[in-house]
């Protein structure tokens, strides 16, 4: 079965340290790996999304890694602000094509939270 | 540019009543789908449509019915509401299934 684990399940660092978040998955193939942010009552947000051929991608002080061959991924946040506290969700796109219509497959999140 | 806009954004039912979810979205994305978020588990996926006319199931289907008369609504009905339908509910879109998909901000739905 397609899985997606995320680790740790919550994290809590001090701000302006830096953290790193990890994602495993077993959907192969797959057409895209993405990193949403989730904040408390809202809707998830768009951080990063890779294909399966690019290794690395960052979006201001958020960098995400893929590694296929592992089957692993991560997000590295750096210089961490009271903002960046949220859920942060790791999501894998199955190909869309044939009858697949590419749905995606979600993992439970880490909850980060960022103390002054 | 408004996104995906979700109504209610909170709503108390009680058991066997029905109500719809609406959902709208102003960036012309074929790709439309609802999805069901629970503690501790990631979200899943109820319905979803590729365009106006086409819709279908997800992984939990149960006690939702959907329709796609437009590209830009994607309405979630609950035909009788169940404690076990208590969620917050979102909606998302996209030009394609595997390209990036935008949420509304959720409905918060309980159940009594």
């Amino acid at each position: 079965k397609n899985q997606v684990e995320q680790s740790p399940q919550s994290l809590i660092i001090l701000e302006g340290k830096n953290c790193t978040l990890q994602c495993n998955y077993t959907v192969s193939p797959f057409s895209n790996l993405r990193w949403y942010k989730q904040d408390t009552g809202r809707g998830p947000v768009s951080l990063t999304i890779m294909t399966f051929s690019e290794n690395t991608k960052s979006n201001g002080r958020y960098t995400a890694t893929l590694d296929a061959d592992t089957k692993q991924s991560s997000l590295h946040i750096t210089a961490s602000q009271l903002s960046d506290s949220a859920s942060y969700i790791c999501v894998v796109s199955p190909p869309n094509y044939g009858g697949s219509q590419g749905n995606l497959i979600f993992g439970k999140g880490t909850k980060l939270s960022v103390k002054p | 540019n408004a996104g995906v806009t979700q109504t209610p954004k909170f709503q108390v039912l009680k058991t066997g009543q029905s109500m719809t979810l609406q959902c709208a979205q102003d960036m012309n994305h074929e790709y439309m789908s609802w999805y069901r978020q629970d503690p501790g588990m990631g979200l899943r996926l109820i319905h979803y449509s590729v365009g106006a006319g086409i819709t279908d199931q997800g992984e939990v289907p149960n006690g939702y019915n959907v329709s796609r008369s437009t590209t830009e609504d994607f309405p979630l009905r609950l035909l009788s509401a169940a404690p076990s339908q208590t969620s917050v509910y979102f909606c998302a879109s996209s030009y394609f299934g595997d390209r990036e998909a935008f949420f509304g901000q959720g409905t918060r739905l309980t159940v009594v």
